[in-house]
This record gives structure tokens, C-alpha cells and sequence, in this order.
């Protein structure tokens, strides 16, 4: 199975929103409606941020949001922080496996 | 609080299989999934494979030829063998509690950097 495609790289000002696409097929984004987000800051693990789309785990920010349209899952980040500034990756369940985007690095400028 | 942490060879040869274990603190192993993921060095991540603590298995099929996932409950461990590694398989190896009937990744484990090198 394919990883998902994510954009190598998104920027953004502190206090600006930006969105994360992650694209996949028929047989996991477009079926299924678990897609979850992972955050990475480096050296660190990922930690969980989205699950079931769009929902947020307990203790995660309300400035993170995800949505889905067709194959295609998104993260959108609101009022950028600092903090912010990691790497992204998408994860979808795809009949009896999982797969991972690429990732996507996060530039606070 | 859930905590995981991997253990085992850092460096390990061509040919060779390579064995990580994962104690988990903080929780019950039972009633929950435990997985394996894997990073090679400035890359994105790779699901390995998970395991029920009943026993039951799910290996990435590109993998699946190499894999071995065994559960230890009286322990609290769970543990992976890669047999017949190569270069390729130096990573950043993960290991990471599921949820979601077992859909989400919600408590990982540090990482432990493994080297296929002779």
C-alpha cells in the first residue's frame, strides 16, 4: 500500500492559519473515516493530535482541526505559534493495514 | 499515565534479525493493542505491525515475510523480530499503544535508533 502525500513543506506568521492536505485513495481515505494526525517536534516521538477525522484527543489545543473531503484529508492549524513549528504526518486506516504520509514540515516564520 | 520504552541492540549486522522489546508502565497491557513504527533517518514513518494482548496479529504486508510480534502479559512487554535486515532497516524504531479497535496511535515510546552496519 502507498503512503498518503502530504507537502514536503508549509509556512506561516504566528497568529495566521495554515492547512495541511493528505492526499489517499479509495481504498483508505475515501473509504474509511480514520484519519489521524500525528505532530513531531525533532528528536522527539510523534504525538497525537486528531483521530476519527476531526476530533481532538484530550488536553490537545482547539487550534488544530482536521476535515475530509472525497480522498483527501486535511489539518488546519489556527493562530500560529511558535510551538507550532514541527513536522506533520497523516495516518489512515486502509482495510487490514495502516499508512502514513509523508510528513510535512511546519516553518513558524 | 501510559509509558513505553524500547529496548535492545543498537547496532545490529547485515543478515541478522534484529529484537526489540517494549515494557509498558503506568497501565494494563491487557484489552489493548500494541504496535511497532518505524523512522529511518530524516524520513516519515513506517507502520510495522500490531499486536493484541491476546496474541492476535496485523503485519504491513511489506514486511510480513520478515516479521515476528510476540506479547509477554506477565511481563508487560511486547517484542519485535526483523530477521534478514539490511541497511534499509536502520531506523528510528517506535514502539506505541492503539486505540480506536485499533485505529489511533496515543501513547509512544521514545524511539531507539537501530544500525544495520558491519
Amino acid at each position: 500500500q502507498s503512503a498518503l502525500t502530504q507537502p514536503a513543506s508549509v509556512s506561516g506568521s504566528p497568529g495566521q492559519s495554515i492547512t495541511i492536505s493528505c492526499s489517499g485513495t479509495s481504498n483508505d481515505i475515501g473509504s474509511y473515516n480514520l484519519v489521524s494526525w500525528y505532530q513531531q517536534r525533532p528528536g522527539k516521538a510523534p504525538k497525537f493530535i486528531i483521530y476519527e477525522v476531526s476530533k481532538r484527543p484530550s488536553g490537545v489545543s482547539n487550534r488544530f482541526s482536521g476535515a475530509k473531503s472525497g480522498n483527501t484529508a486535511s489539518l488546519t492549524i489556527s493562530g500560529l505559534q511558535a510551538e507550532d513549528e514541527a513536522d506533520y504526518y497523516c495516518c489512515s486506516y486502509g482495510g487490514s493495514s495502516t499508512v502514513f504520509g509523508g510528513g510535512t514540515k511546519l516553518t513558524v516564520l | 499515565q501510559v509509558q513505553l520504552q524500547e529496548s535492545g541492540p543498537g547496532l545490529v549486522k547485515p543478515s541478522e534479525t534484529l529484537s526489540l522489546t517494549c515494557t509498558v508502565s503506568g497501565g494494563s497491557i491487557s484489552s489493548h493493542y500494541w504496535s511497532w513504527i518505524r523512522q529511518p533517518p530524516g524520513k516519515g514513518l513506517e507502520w510495522i505491525g500490531y499486536i493484541y494482548y491476546s496474541g492476535s496479529t496485523n503485519y504491513n504486508p511489506s514486511l510480513k515475510s520478515r516479521i515476528t510480534i510476540s506479547v509477554d502479559t506477565s511481563k508487560t512487554q511486547f517484542s519485535l523480530n526483523l530477521a534478514s535486515v539490511t541497511a534499509a532497516d536502520t531506523a528510528v524504531y517506535y514502539c506505541a499503544r492503539l486505540i480506536g479497535s485499533p485505529y489511533y496511535f496515543d501513547f509512544w515510546g521514545q524511539g531507539t535508533l537501530v544500525t544495520v552496519s558491519s
